[in-house]
């Protein structure tokens, strides 16, 4: 079974400051797919960033980057030069690589402060 | 606005109860996808029709039953209501069966409080 684990239910970031999000996960699977989402509240589920577990490369998306440790089974988010628009539920998840379920964390509440 | 459409917005009832829930999915979209979002469990996925088929199930509880429809809309019936079904309900749909979570576009969901 995979278990997905965001440890860090609420935190705050100062406007222009770098915050990093929490994620582990635990899986027997050898290639799969990670991803952070954000759910503002307007409650919609937006991709912030996708990796690919056979990528040794971590992923980044303009603010946004993680650090996979794929033997640690870690996947972190950092947002850079925080923004008020960051503020927002942030959702970790896994998927196989082959197979249409996937799993998620329980969110990170996020409140980037002005 | 992703184009997923999900009625009620809101919706309010009383343990044992039974409600169904609709979703209309984006034009084009084949796969319905259903999600539970609650405080201490985060999302999970319920179950996922394509073309008017069953494709994959999650945690979904016996008392919950879905279906697509032949003009590929969803219902997601919810019966024998109890408090800890109390939960924001996302439908989500997506052109391809795949799953891939950044191929589906969500609705806005439907908040659902049992009393």
């Amino acid at each position: 079974a995979q278990t997905v684990t965001q440890s860090q239910p609420e935190m705050s970031v100062q406007e222009a400051e770098t915050v990093t999000l929490s994620c582990t996960y635990d899986t027997s699977e050898n290639n799969y797919y990670l991803f952070w989402y954000k759910q503002p509240p307007s409650r919609q589920m937006i991709l912030v960033i996708r990796q690919e577990a056979y990528k040794q490369q971590n992923a980044t998306e303009n603010r946004f980057s993680v650090n996979f440790q794929k033997a640690a089974k870690s996947f972190s988010l950092k947002i850079s030069d925080s923004q008020l628009g960051d503020t927002a539920m942030y959702f970790c998840a896994f998927m196989k690589l082959l197979g249409n379920q996937f799993y998620f964390g329980t969110g990170t509440s996020l409140t980037v402060i002005p | 606005d992703s184009g997923v459409t999900q009625t009620p917005k809101h919706l309010i009832t009383a343990t044992g109860q039974r409600v169904t829930l609709r979703c209309s999915p984006r034009s084009g979209d084949l796969s319905v996808y259903w999600y539970q979002q609650s405080l201490d469990q985060g999302l999970q996925f319920l179950i996922q029709y394509y073309n008017g088929e069953e494709r994959a199930k999650g945690n979904i509880l016996e008392r919950f039953s879905a279906q697509q429809f032949p003009d590929l809309h969803s219902e997601l019936n919810l019966s024998s209501l109890e408090l800890g079904d109390s939960a924001l309900y996302f439908c989500a749909s997506s052109v391809t069966p795949s799953g891939s979570m950044d191929e589906q576009f969500f609705g806005p969901g439907t908040r659902l409080t049992v009393l």
